[in-house]
């Protein structure tokens, strides 16, 4: 099977801007959960999407929001970018076992 | 609140040697823990989960109650060891709440 794919790898915006990040899960996993992972934070939970649906949210603010399409892609937006988003967006794809696949991440970097 | 602790960001040791990197949990429901770790150049992938009781690449990890740790050891280590390695929380049904991660580096 393939893996969790991430598109763009790489990306630079500048603040005040928005940016979409995509991921696509690996085939037959309908769970999909997204996390920013930065030097200072680490790796904190952004969300999770399940059949389309938002089923948990991190502590994130409302600039950080996301989507599932029946394909159980995702995509992750972010409004308004902040120097602070800079960071590598992981997705993670789910199985029926728990056991979270992660894609190799986009890095975002805001200028 | 959920939370995880890896009190080391860095550990170095000599190639033979053992190898414990720590993890400490706050939860107040029955915990579900796991270790994930990313080498150099690649992606995040489990490595093992409390609830398997297997050991990977060396690996064992037991899930201690009582203290509240999932200590991630190995007797000899071995240089492919070297990469970041992350303790993680299953957090009610669908989210990971990981620790800070450690950086271990096998010398030679």
């Amino acid at each position: 099977k393939a893996g969790v794919t991430q598109t763009p790898r790489y990306l630079i915006k500048t603040r005040g801007q928005q940016v979409t990040l995509s991921c696509s899960p690996i085939s037959g996993h309908r769970s999909v959960s997204w996390y920013q992972q930065t030097p200072g934070q680490g790796l904190q939970f952004l969300f999770e999407y399940f059949s389309e649906t938002q089923r948990n949210k991190g502590n994130f603010p409302g600039r950080f929001s996301g989507r599932q399409f029946s394909n159980s892609r995702s995509e992750m937006n972010v409004s308004t970018l902040e120097l602070g988003d800079s960071a590598l967006y992981l997705c993670a794809s789910k199985d029926r076992t728990y056991e979270q696949y992660f894609g190799p991440g986009t890095r975002l970097t805001v200028t | 609140a959920q939370r995880v602790t890896q009190p080391e960001k860095l550990l170095s040791v000599f190639k033979g040697a053992p190898v414990e990197l720590k993890c400490n949990y706050s939860y107040s429901g029955s915990p579900e823990l796991f270790w994930y770790v990313q080498y150099s150049r690649q992606r995040l992938q489990l490595l093992l989960r409390h609830i398997s009781r297997e050991s990977i690449k060396g690996f064992t990890a037991d899930l201690n109650k009582g203290e509240t740790s999932f200590h991630l050891k190995k007797p000899f280590a071995q240089e492919e060891d070297s990469a970041m390695y992350y303790c993680a929380l299953k957090s009610g049904a669908q989210k990971l709440v990981f620790g800070q991660g450690t950086r271990l580096t096998i010398n030679p």
